[in-house]
């Protein structure tokens, strides 16, 4: 199956700080959708991105699905913004489900 | 719109019970997943429906678990006795087409003790 690598896996920033998280994928894909896990668990959505650059106010991402990767930028974090930052990538299974595959995650920690 | 609901939150139980969880996905999203998410780990696919039809199954459902979508609607997710290793987050989520964007539930949290 796919496999999906994130990195960093850990991350702590000084609050007003901007960082970039990678995920990479092992084949071609459908989609791929960011998350942010929230301390209860809550996945939310941030962007869902087959290809090229998203933006959503401090958060952009970018997917280059020729090269296997996308990017999340972060800028100017907030405290808020800590929590577990989930790529999940979309294939068809053949079966008739377009299932997502989850990466690690990169657990961000942002201090103020 | 009230998003992807998930019931119960929290589940404490014994070794050997039956659990059952469910899931109401956003009214007419006739794809819904089940995935599963075990502590330092991304969730994991466990099985699909479209409308009422159960359409894929990933090997991590043993024979314990039965997951059914009466009607298209709503959709359980049933735990036969129970074991340690059970203990995790159960996420459902719901899409109107494919490949659109999947919408998760806020997850039950199962503990085996």
């Amino acid at each position: 199956g796919i496999q999906v690598e994130q990195s960093p896996p850990d991350l702590i920033l000084q609050e007003g700080a901007n960082s970039t998280l990678r995920c990479n994928f092992s084949d071609s894909v459908n989609n791929l959708q960011w998350f942010h896990q929230n301390p209860w668990g809550q996945l939310i959505n941030l962007f869902y991105i087959p290809s090229g650059t998203k933006q959503n106010g401090r958060l952009s991402a970018t997917t280059v699905a020729t090269e296997r990767y996308s990017l999340l930028y972060i800028s100017s974090s907030q405290t808020t913004d800590s929590g577990v930052y989930f790529c999940a990538v979309e294939a068809y299974s053949g079966a008739g489900s377009y299932q997502l595959t989850f990466g690690k995650g990169t657990k961000l920690s942002v201090i103020p | 719109d009230t998003g992807v609901s998930q019931n119960p939150r929290h589940k404490i139980t014994k070794r050997g019970q039956n659990v059952t969880f469910r899931c109401d996905p956003i009214s007419e999203h006739n794809r819904l997943y089940w995935y599963r998410q075990t502590l330092g780990q991304g969730p994991e696919f466990l099985t699909y429906f479209q409308n009422e039809a159960q359409l894929e199954k990933s090997r991590l459902l043993s024979d314990r678990f039965s997951a059914e979508r009466p009607k298209g609607s709503f959709s359980t997710l049933e735990i036969q006795r129970t074991e340690q290793g059970d203990s995790a987050m159960y996420l459902c989520a719901s899409s109107p087409r494919p490949q659109e964007t999947q919408y998760f539930g806020p997850g039950t949290r199962l503990l085996v003790l």
